[in-house]
């Protein structure tokens, strides 16, 4: 099966927590690409960052930080001093390396809600 | 650069109507592709195009049929639209599917509801 479970489907915090999102996947592929879209209360989705499954150190871009380790199939996301402006619904997705179509498979998405 | 453009942004539509959602894009990538956004469900594949002239199924197809007659414009059409087809509707591109380093560029949306 290809899946990507998101199992927090919505957090709160307060302004300068850090947080961290999870993403659990499953897939038959030895060769797979990892994705983080960001999709903010205007609707409209940002790429944040794609990690391939050969990849596995660990990426900082700012405030941003990701951890993927393939022995417990997870790639997760966290904020530093999570801001307002982080408010949003992230999603972790998969292209499994086997599927012609290079689909993206989404998990349902994690509601990160950050109060002032 | 408009990167992927859908059109129109909001559409209401009575039950057994038809109308076609437009995906352009001006990037000049040969993978095109249709999602749909459920509350509480993530994102999931309706259909998808290799290349000018090819379309395939996706994840959740019916109902829905779709077109690549230009390598730049992706449409999908709803022959007679059902209470069920009321969600947003995401069109996404890539330069390629062989994993480039371009990631999937998504347009802003189309909100489509169904009564």
């Amino acid at each position: 099966a290809q899946k990507v479970t998101q199992a927090q489907t919505e957090i709160s915090v307060v302004e300068k927590e850090d947080v961290t999102l999870d993403c659990v996947y499953e897939t038959r592929d030895t060769t797979y690409y990892l994705f983080w879209y960001k999709q903010p209360p205007s609707g409209e989705l940002v790429f944040l960052i794609r990690r391939n499954s050969f990849d596995e150190q660990n990426e900082i871009s700012g405030r941003y930080s990701w951890n993927f380790q393939k022995s417990t199939s997870s790639f997760n996301f966290t904020i530093t001093a999570s801001q307002v402006v982080d408010s949003a619904v992230y999603f972790c997705a998969l292209t499994p390396r086997m599927d012609s179509s290079y689909k993206l498979i989404f998990g349902s998405g994690t509601r990160l809600l950050v109060r002032p | 650069n408009a990167g992927v453009t859908q059109t129109p942004k909001f559409r209401v539509l009575k039950t057994g109507q038809s109308m076609t959602l437009l995906c352009a894009q001006d990037m000049n990538h040969e993978y095109m592709y249709w999602y749909r956004q459920d509350p509480g469900m993530g994102l999931r594949l309706i259909h998808y195009s290799v290349g000018e002239g090819t379309t395939a199924k996706g994840e959740v197809p019916d109902g829905y049929n779709v077109s690549r007659l230009k390598k730049q414009n992706f449409l999908l059409g709803l022959e007679s639209a059902a209470p069920s087809q009321t969600s947003v509707y995401f069109c996404a591109s890539s330069l390629d599917g062989q994993f480039s380093n371009q990631p999937q560029h998504f347009g802003d949306g189309t909100r489509l509801s169904i009564l």
